[in-house]
């Protein structure tokens, strides 16, 4: 059974950092594209980021980059989101996906539960 | 930036017809895939590569597209398909990829 579960959110204060980590299990984690998505309370959902299979490709959403940085370790099986200079409009919960398709960055077939970032100002 | 359009709403009674559009410029080049979310809910996928639908997911739910608009289609909408769906696809020019505004689906 895939499983994937975030941690490492919480309450930060505008222009502070968080580091959010996402521990996979169930799956050959090495294979997969890994995605970061977020929403905002109330709001619809906001692709934030992807990850290639061995860290050499990275995308960014425009407003978050610069400020984020997506990597992974496949040795711990483990997916992170470095979250810098945060702004109050970076609040909401951020989800860990997996793509559909192994070698390709396709459909995000598997979500992990979500950890909640808090930006005040 | 790209963008993909959805309703903002649909709302149908039990039993009847559901279909959500989304419509985007690079739609008749790249697939789209349709996620479901329930309140307090990771989403769920329903629909990928324009029309598959994943293991698990029932029947009635289907997907087509054509030129620039693609539609999710519930055929005899239940009470439990109530919820807010998404599409999802890339834009190719940038490889980044972008969902909709998201529909909120009513079925009473």
């Amino acid at each position: 059974e895939v499983q994937l579960v975030e941690s490492g959110g919480g309450l930060v204060q505008r222009g502070g950092s968080l580091r959010l980590s996402c521990a996979a299990s169930g799956f050959t984690f090495s294979t997969y594209w890994m995605s970061w998505v977020r929403q905002a309370p109330g709001k619809g959902l906001e692709w934030v980021a992807n990850i290639k299979q061995d860290g050499s490709d990275k995308n960014y959403v425009e407003s978050v980059r610069g400020r984020f940085t997506i990597s992974r370790d496949n040795a711990k099986n483990s997916l992170y989101l470095q979250m810098n200079s945060l702004r109050a409009e970076d609040t909401a919960v951020y989800y860990c996906a997996r793509a559909l398709h192994s070698n390709s960055p396709s459909a995000l077939v598997d979500w992990g539960q979500g950890t909640l970032v808090t930006v005040s100002s | 930036s790209y963008e993909l359009t959805q309703p903002p709403s649909v709302s149908v009674s039990p039993g009847q017809t559901a279909r959500i559009t989304c419509s985007g410029d690079q739609l008749p080049e790249k697939y789209v895939y349709w996620y479901q979310q329930k309140s307090g809910q990771a989403p769920v996928l329903v629909i990928y590569d324009d029309s598959k639908r994943p293991s698990g997911i029932p029947e009635r739910f289907s997907g087509s597209s054509s030129g620039t608009m693609a539609t999710l289609t519930i055929s005899g909408a239940q009470v439990e398909d109530e919820g807010n769906y998404y599409c999802y696809s890339i834009d190719s020019s940038v490889n980044l990829w972008v969902f909709g505004g998201g529909t909120k689906l009513t079925v009473l």
